[in-house]
């Protein structure tokens, strides 16, 4: 039971490239989100989904994409990366709304 | 806006000890709270929530308390563990999606 599965671990981009973080969860959890989390700050809200089929905004939405592919999968895309973005991106889940529970590992993203 | 802090960014206490970590948090309207731990390199992780109906609850070494009066939250380690070395955050929640996250204390523990 692998919990929440975060891909990949480390990036590095320069300034106007895209890419996708992936998130998967095997917990059967309807809820799923996407944070940022930069250092002295706590996590921040970039994107939410309720349930599968439904996506929300979140604190800090500006420059983010999402996709709920299915319900295990929630993705996160960045179309034109900005070093503003430069952070560390955590994944989580849970089985029904508002306490995110289970987080992944986290993905450690550089923009030059 | 709403927030939720923190009063001490560090704590170091010896092994064997109980730590509390403390947290103020802003909106009366938050329903929960929560509690996690995060270690070098991982995710967070839940420990306890408590809701706004209760001022304490207990789980294995751990209390959280709540004073609403003072708008006030603390997490309670009992005989605290080298492995209990960590960032510790507080949340709050109005019964939505928006967990609002304090920005954490690092708990250092002696041996």
């Amino acid at each position: 039971n692998a919990g929440v599965t975060q891909t990949p671990k480390f990036q590095v981009l320069k300034t106007g490239q895209s890419m996708t973080l992936q998130c998967a969860q095997d917990m059967n959890h309807n809820s799923m989100y996407w944070y940022r989390q930069d250092p002295g700050m706590g996590l921040r809200l970039i994107y939410y989904s309720a349930s599968e089929g439904t996506t929300d905004k979140g604190e800090v939405p500006n420059g983010y994409n999402v996709s709920r592919l299915n319900k295990r999968e929630f993705s996160l895309r960045l179309e034109s990366a900005a070093p503003s973005q430069t952070s560390v991106y955590f994944c989580a889940s849970s089985y029904q709304g508002d306490q995110p529970q289970h987080f992944g590992d986290g993905t450690r993203l550089s923009i030059l | 806006g709403e927030s939720v802090g923190l009063h001490l960014p560090t704590l170091s206490v010896q092994e064997g000890d109980n730590s509390i970590i403390n947290c103020a948090y802003s909106n009366s309207a938050s329903d929960y709270f929560i509690w996690y731990k995060q270690e070098s390199g991982k995710g967070p992780q839940f420990i306890i929530d408590i809701r706004s109906n209760m001022d304490k609850r207990q789980g294995q070494r751990v209390t959280v308390l709540l004073n609403k009066t003072v708008k006030h939250l603390s997490l309670q380690i009992a005989a605290t563990q080298p492995g209990d070395s960590a960032v510790y955050f507080c949340a709050e929640g109005d019964g939505g999606f928006k967990t609002i996250f304090g920005a954490g204390t690092r708990l250092f523990v002696k041996a």
